[in-house]
């Protein structure tokens, strides 16, 4: 069960989106996308998840493509605070959302 | 609610010694996981419970116990300590259809 492959780092600009990608090209059909966040040494954060449509909440934007095997996070005006390592993690829910595989994540740095 | 809580917050052991790190959480959630994460790494399931009574091994389980006498409480013992389980301990929980996995603030552990 292979993990999601991101980039090991990015930058952006304060003020603009931040556009981080994620390949997931073993997902199942049974899987969702889920995107978490950790900040320094923080326990990591929810940020938003999504099956095949794309979704968006106060936080961010999910855009899955068609075939499901990639997806684009989208924090539209990214800020200071965004700076953080942000993991995309597939997983079935259910029962086993309880057991996440977090990979070594995207290293956002939002500079002034 | 203070969510989930983690004690201790730091803690030094010297190898052979044993010591039980504590998870609280105060929102009746069902599921409940441990992860370690060592330096530059994502998390790695050590032991989850999808309630009282119930438990099952994730990942990285050697040197590990859990019990789950209560819905509130999963606590994690290191039966005898080793220099490679130094390491930062974050505790989660998650309700039954929930979305959303919340994490504890995490025990940094040292082990000479």
């Amino acid at each position: 069960d292979a993990k999601t492959t991101q980039p090991t780092s990015m930058d952006c600009a304060e003020g603009r989106a931040a556009n981080l990608p994620c390949n997931h090209s073993t997902i199942s059909g049974n899987e969702y996308v889920y995107w978490y966040r950790q900040i320094h040494s923080q326990g990591p954060q929810y940020i938003i998840h999504g099956l095949k449509n794309n979704e968006t909440n106060e936080m961010a934007s999910l855009i899955i493509t068609e075939d499901r095997k990639s997806s684009t996070l989208i924090l539209p005006h990214a800020t200071l605070r965004d700076t953080a390592v942000y993991y995309c993690i597939k997983n079935a829910g259910g029962t086993s959302y309880g057991k996440l595989t977090f990979g070594q994540g995207t290293i956002l740095t939002v500079h002034p | 609610n203070a969510g989930v809580t983690q004690t201790p917050k730091f803690q030094v052991l010297k190898t052979g010694q044993s010591m039980t790190l504590q998870c609280a959480q105060d929102m009746n959630h069902e599921y409940m996981s441990w992860y370690r994460q060592d330096p530059g790494m994502g998390l790695r399931l050590i032991h989850y419970s999808v309630g009282a009574g119930i438990t099952d091994q994730g990942e990285v389980p050697n040197g590990y116990n859990v019990s789950r006498s209560t819905t509130e409480d999963f606590p994690l013992r290191l039966l005898s300590a080793a220099p490679s389980q130094t390491s930062v301990y974050f505790c989660a929980s998650r309700n039954t259809g929930g979305e959303t996995q919340y994490f504890g603030p995490g025990t940094r552990l040292l082990v000479l």
